[in-house]
């Protein structure tokens, strides 16, 4: 069974631009997170879908950051624009339902300029 | 006093030995616990679960849960080289509205001495 899949796997932007990642859940898992995980820190939720519909999201800081999941498979993350503290791995994980184990992806390292 | 909390290390243990990793959390309504491995510059994955009070022993780790008060912890036995990691506790716990969200601890460092 093939695990999360996350691309990019390393991004380095400048401060300002844009950027965004995409994630393929494991298959069948109607439950996808983001979470931001920074150096020496355990992973912080950003947003949690169940199917296509956003049910916890009160962690992500919508003035710069989105998300969506239009067909309730992959999930994109976007980030405009980018600021220095941004930089840090971000972490896409499924599950078959919210109390579930959750498996995570490789994550996506981001560097900010 | 945050959520879930663990000693962030470095703790360092003899091969062979056990090694035994401790986490505390907040919210008493908490019913699942889960231990991740980290290796560096790599993503979690999964060692073990455990929703009941006592012990929960899979191969050379064992999981300690005391609802009571509030700890939760993971015996690694015959410690191996391989088993040097960040070692990430996480509680579910629930937030407004009911629903319940998985929080992680800051983690705890592993080093496993040959």
């Amino acid at each position: 069974e093939a695990g999360v899949v996350q691309s990019p796997r390393y991004k380095i932007i400048e401060k300002k631009q844009p950027v965004a990642f995409w994630c393929n859940p494991i298959s069948g898992h109607n439950t996808l997170y983001w979470y931001l995980q920074n150096l020496g820190q355990g992973p912080e939720l950003l947003i949690r879908y169940e199917n296509e519909e956003a049910v916890d999201d009160s962690q992500l800081p919508k003035d710069r950051f989105s998300a969506e999941r239009l067909k309730g498979v992959d999930s994109t993350l976007k980030i405009q624009p980018a600021e220095l503290g941004d930089s840090a791995v971000y972490l896409c994980a499924s599950s078959t339902g919210q109390k579930e184990t959750q498996y995570f992806g490789p994550g996506t390292r981001l560097l900010v300029l | 006093q945050k959520e879930v909390e663990q000693n962030s290390g470095p703790l360092s243990v003899p091969e062979g030995a056990i090694a035994s990793l401790n986490c505390t959390y907040s919210d008493r309504g908490s019913q699942s616990f889960f231990w991740y491995r980290q290796y560096s510059g790599k993503s979690p994955e999964l060692i073990m679960f455990i929703y009941s009070n006592g012990d929960k022993e899979d191969g050379r780790f064992t999981a300690q849960l005391n609802k009571a008060s509030q700890y939760v912890s993971l015996l690694i036995r015959d410690s191996q080289p391989s088993d040097s990691a960040t070692y990430l506790c996480a509680v579910n716990m629930f937030s407004l509205g009911g629903a319940q969200k998985l929080v992680f601890g800051q983690g705890t460092r592993l080093t496993i001495n040959p």
